[in-house]
């Protein structure tokens, strides 16, 4: 079956420009996160939904940054008036049931975002 | 805070070789302990999964193992291979309530045939 899938792969933004990135799960999963992977560092945590509810958002960094997933399935990501250190990578990952930290996780291949 | 420290940061080594990444976690109370790795431009494929209660996983070549009281799992990889040049990261999920992976930056691995 398909696995995690994001778009758009790459996102060339100017700075102070609004992006949004979207995160499509493995069909039925419940679970969803987001992490934002700096080059050269691991992934960190960002927020995590259960269903439609946001249940963890200590990892988003500023109030420039957030996330939703309305219908429980597709999940996006909008950051509002980029920022030169936002740039990186954003991934999104999900896990079947609604114990995330329990399942392992399934990671898509990311949004690379560059704000020049 | 609770961190994860991996190391070395980079290694090279002749296809054949045993080797062992290692990874370092500042707090014995964690729930599980993963093994991911991640090729240039992709996302992260987990490896192993390390449930707290459990000693060590294994899946063909890879063998991941978990000491809480000293803070550390080691990931060993028997007769590397060419294709398993990769970054190899660890993420531990600290105590029962958190959701988050907590992620070393990884070990880069060439193997070089």
């Amino acid at each position: 079956g398909a696995g995690v899938s994001q778009s758009p792969r790459y996102k060339v933004a100017k700075r102070g420009q609004d992006v949004a990135l979207r995160c499509d799960p493995i069909s039925g999963h419940v679970s969803l996160f987001w992490y934002q992977q700096a080059l050269g560092q691991g992934p960190e945590f960002l927020t995590y939904f259960q269903n439609e509810a946001q249940l963890d958002k200590s990892g988003l960094p500023s109030d420039r940054f957030f996330a939703e997933r309305p219908e429980g399935s597709v999940s996006t990501l909008k950051i509002q008036r980029t920022q030169q250190e936002d740039s990186a990578v954003y991934l999104c990952a999900s896990s079947l049931t609604g114990t995330g930290y329990r399942d392992t996780q399934y990671f898509g291949p990311g949004t690379r975002l560059t704000v020049l | 805070k609770q961190e994860v420290t991996q190391i070395p940061a980079a290694l090279s080594v002749p296809e054949g070789e045993n080797l062992v990444l290692n990874c370092s976690f500042t707090d014995s109370a964690i729930y599980n302990l993963q093994w991911f790795r991640q090729d240039p431009g992709k996302g992260l494929t987990s490896l192993l999964l390390i449930q707290s209660s459990q000693r060590e996983q294994t899946s063909g070549r890879l063998n991941a193992s978990l000491d809480k009281s000293s803070g550390r799992s080691t990931l060993y990889i028997a007769a590397s291979q060419p294709g398993d040049s990769a970054t190899y990261l660890c993420a531990v999920v600290f105590g029962q309530a958190g959701t988050a992976l907590i992620f070393g930056k990884g070990t880069t691995l060439s193997v070089s045939s």
